[in-house]
Order: C-alpha cells, then structure tokens, then sequence
C-alpha cells in the first residue's frame, strides 16, 4: 500500500500569512495527488486534484504543486474560513490513501 | 445542482449488520465510479473502498480493514450507491462519506455524512 505523509501535523498562523503542506508518499504516484479540506463538522472539500488543477470555486489562493514522491498544499493568504484541517489523498492505486491530515489554527 | 444523500446510520451492536444508502441527483450516475469514505472519532480521513461503473467492469475494491465485512453495490436505475456492512466492530464507529470520483480519480463531490455507531 502507499502510505502518504503530510507535515507539519499541525500549525499556528494568522490571518494574512502564507502557509505551506508538504505531503509525501512511499513510492511514485505521479501527479495521482489531491487536496481536500475539512472544517469541523462538515463533509470534506475538494480543493485541488491532479497535484495542480484548482477545483472550481475554490480560491486562487489556494495552489498546488509537485509530482512523483513530493508535493505542496499553498495558501498565499490566510483567511477566516481557511482555519480548518487539510489531508492529501493519492488515487495512483488502490487501496487508496489519505494523509493524516494538518490541522491550520489560528495564531 | 450535484447532491449526495446518505441515510441508513445509526446505533448498532458489535457483531451486527447495517446497510447504508447514498442518493445521488445533479450528474450522471451510471457513468461515475463512486467511493466511500469514513471518519472515525479524533481521526483523519479514511478511504473505505470504490466501485466502478458497468462500462469499466463494474468492479469494486476496498481497504484492508474492511475487506471481507463490507460490500459496496450501486442500483444505476435508483442513481443509489449502497454499503453493506457486516460483522461491525467498535473500530468501525465513524461518520461514512460517499462521493462521487472525478476524471482525475479525485473525490470530486461529497455527501453530507452519516454516523455509524458500534457499541454495546
């Protein structure tokens, strides 16, 4: 199975800032790498899938990156509503797998 | 307006079955691979397993811990994706997701999430 690792597990950040997710996985997955969000106590949000491509509606704030092993959640400017935890997900092969998520907290 | 209505959670002893729903309107059904997924109490995401559509087979996998409990079905004239769970451990309490998977395998629409509870 791949296993996917995001860090940091958690973080403090203030409005305005800048924040990065790095996530990792045990073998090549290709650009197989999506984002999701989840506040507390709603259904998960698709923010960016195939590792780049932003999901309609989201904002351009939010950016991803990388392919192969390594990737990168970006929020260029933290808002009110970004306070929430962020996992990865590979679909490169089953069973498919979701990193264990980072909690984004306010500063 | 994509929508996905799960039903069917509940309270129910280690050891018993329970069978979830998952109503799907906004797209079309019949040509989507749909998926569910669980979060358990203070846990992250979990993928639980996925079938296919009746083009690609319509076959099914699912991750190791429920492999052999659980079976995910789909009903394409009902636009209805199902769980049937089985043999249900505590370790299973969790609010279950379906979603609808994308062109790029992505969870591109989700559920609003019903909880299963295991317990005695």
């Amino acid at each position: 199975d791949i296993q996917m690792t995001q860090s940091p597990s958690s973080l403090s950040a203030s409005v305005g800032d800048r924040v990065t997710i790095t996530c990792r996985a045990s073998q090549s997955i290709s650009s197989y790498l999506n984002w999701y969000q989840q506040r507390p106590g709603t259904a998960p949000k698709l923010l960016i899938y195939a590792a780049s491509s932003l999901q309609s509606g989201v904002p351009s704030t939010f950016s991803g990156s990388g392919s192969g092993t390594d990737f990168t959640l970006t929020i260029s400017s933290l808002q009110p509503e970004d306070f929430a935890t962020y996992y990865c997900q590979q679909s490169s092969s089953a069973p498919w797998t979701f990193g264990q998520g980072t909690k984004v907290e306010i500063k | 307006e994509v929508q996905l209505v799960e039903s069917g959670g509940g309270l129910v002893k280690p050891g018993g079955s329970l069978r979830l729903s998952c109503a799907a309107s906004g797209f079309t059904f019949r040509n989507a691979w749909m998926s569910w997924v669980r979060r358990a109490p203070g846990r992250g995401l979990e993928w639980v397993g996925r079938i296919k559509t009746r083009t690609d087979g319509g076959t099914t996998d699912y991750a190791a811990p429920v492999q052999g409990r659980f079976t995910i079905s789909r009903d394409d004239s009902k636009n209805t994706l199902y769980l049937q769970m089985n043999s249900l451990k505590t370790e299973d309490t969790a609010v279950y997701y379906c979603a609808a998977v994308g062109g790029s395998l992505q969870f591109a629409y989700w559920g609003q999430g019903t909880l299963v509870t295991v317990s005695s």
